[in-house]
């Protein structure tokens, strides 16, 4: 079975620009939860998208936001870039809430 | 409020020798805990997991962790450390509910050196 996979893997942007980035959970998965890491904050939690509803959300600025759609597929999108928004994003999917989640490689975002 | 403490923020250790990373937790309810491990550039991979019933827990990779619900520990075991051990470790409480939510709350992190 294939394992979450997240798209594109690198990124590179200019302040106030906007970001799209796209997870493919695994399959059968209908949660999706994201995860910002940076070496000054560590893993944080943005939000969680179960059958197109967001379940939980973290405490980041609404610049971040996030969709599911109907096969499960999760975007999130980060509007008005700053510096501080450069870090690895993680997307982990999972069965359903209350279930481990499985992690993808990440996509790394870099602010210029 | 829920947290998790890795007290060990670097660890090196000779091949061979056996590890012990440490993390306590503080969380209202009955925990689910969970270590992942993070090779560089890459994401998270379970290693284990405690829901319920033995405290004893086995993972992948021949690790196993303990968990102690008197000391709000969950510390991670190895009896014998490979240098492919070289990694990050997170220890993590899952504020979870099945129906409800989802949500992963990480330690700092334990980053390991393994010495030939």
């Amino acid at each position: 079975k294939a394992g979450v996979t997240q798209t594109p893997r690198y990124l590179i942007k200019t302040r106030g620009q906007q970001v799209t980035l796209s997870c493919s959970p695994i399959s059968g998965h209908r949660s999706v939860s994201w995860y910002q890491q940076t070496p000054g904050q560590g893993l944080q939690f943005l939000f969680e998208y179960f059958s197109e509803t967001q379940r939980n959300k973290g405490n980041f600025p609404g610049r971040f936001s996030g969709r599911q759609f109907s096969n499960s597929r999760s975007e999130m999108n980060v509007s008005t870039l700053e510096l501080g928004d450069s870090a690895l994003y993680l997307c982990a999917s999972s069965r359903d809430t209350g279930n481990e989640q499985f992690f993808g490689p990440g996509t790394r975002l870099t602010v210029l | 409020a829920q947290s998790v403490t890795q007290p060990d923020i670097h660890i090196t250790v000779s091949e061979g020798a056996s590890l012990e990373l440490r993390c306590n937790y503080s969380y209202g309810a009955t925990p689910y805990l969970f270590w992942y491990v993070q090779s560089p550039g890459q994401g998270l991979q379970l290693l284990l997991k405690y829901f319920s019933g033995d405290t004893l827990v086995q993972g992948i990779k021949g690790f196993e962790a303990e968990f102690k619900r008197s000391q709000s520990s969950f510390n991670l075991r190895k009896p014998s450390v490979h240098w492919s051990d070289a990694a990050e470790y997170f220890c993590a409480v899952g504020a979870l509910k099945s129906g409800g939510y989802n949500k992963l709350i990480f330690g700092a992190g334990t980053r390991l050196a393994v010495h030939p």
